[in-house]
């Protein structure tokens, strides 16, 4: 089974909505972490969330998590057209390491104007 | 704002050849890794790098893989005789505390 599942895998919205991107992990964790990646660009951290920790905001964006159902939620309000990029939540399970981040397949997200 | 760099942005080489992707990152960080991402497929984990040392890799870094912090800031990644199935996007990453990650723009490997 895999680590850092998000769902959908694709989602395409209409700028200025709401955009809402799931991620289920099967060990537990440290810590999970939400990454956007840009077409052939390098990932950019966008928030941490901590194992003890529920909600965390950054702005626009908005991180659930919920260790009981190993799922996370990451939720950009008011979508841009700038926010096109695929996003991936990445996991430090402990146990296996304290330093590697463990990817998920990632969600396409297309904001259309 | 300082930004990890890696160069080159893009390199095509032939099987069997070697390679080395390089990497500066940011100043005052202390943890160094390389990540893979094959085409549509998830980014992989490959080395993770401390205090002068390998301190974890993954499977996919076999023998054929070495990592080198030659000079306190550069931090390359060889790859001893390239397969096609090397063909991915290569991204470094620096930190200063150990869950702190910061990815540069990526080397793309091309081997044909």
């Amino acid at each position: 089974s895999q680590q850092g599942e998000e769902d959908p895998q694709a989602l395409s919205i209409q700028e200025g909505e709401n955009a809402t991107m799931n991620c289920s992990y099967k060990t537990s964790i440290n810590n999970l972490q939400w990454y956007r990646q840009n077409s052939g660009r390098g990932l950019v951290h966008l928030i941490l969330i901590r194992s003890n920790e529920r909600e965390k905001h950054s702005g626009r964006l908005r991180v659930t998590l919920d260790t009981s159902k190993k799922s996370s939620s990451l939720l950009i309000t008011a979508s841009r057209a700038a926010d096109t990029a695929s996003y991936f939540c990445a996991t430090v399970p402990p146990g296996q390491g304290a330093q590697k981040l463990v990817f998920g397949q990632g969600t396409r997200l297309t904001i259309n104007p | 704002e300082p930004e990890v760099t890696q160069t080159p942005s893009h390199q095509v080489t032939q099987m069997g050849q070697e390679v080395i992707l390089r990497c500066v990152p940011i100043s005052n960080h202390l943890y160094f890794y390389w990540y893979r991402q094959i085409l549509g497929q998830k980014v992989e984990f490959l080395v993770s790098f401390y205090n002068n040392e390998i301190s974890e890799k993954s499977e996919i870094f076999d023998d054929q893989f070495s990592v080198e912090r030659p000079d306190g800031s550069n931090f390359t990644l060889k790859i001893r005789s390239t397969k096609l199935e090397d063909s991915a996007m290569y991204f470094c990453a620096s930190g200063y505390r150990i869950y702190e990650q910061y990815f540069g723009p990526g080397t793309r490997l091309t081997v044909t």
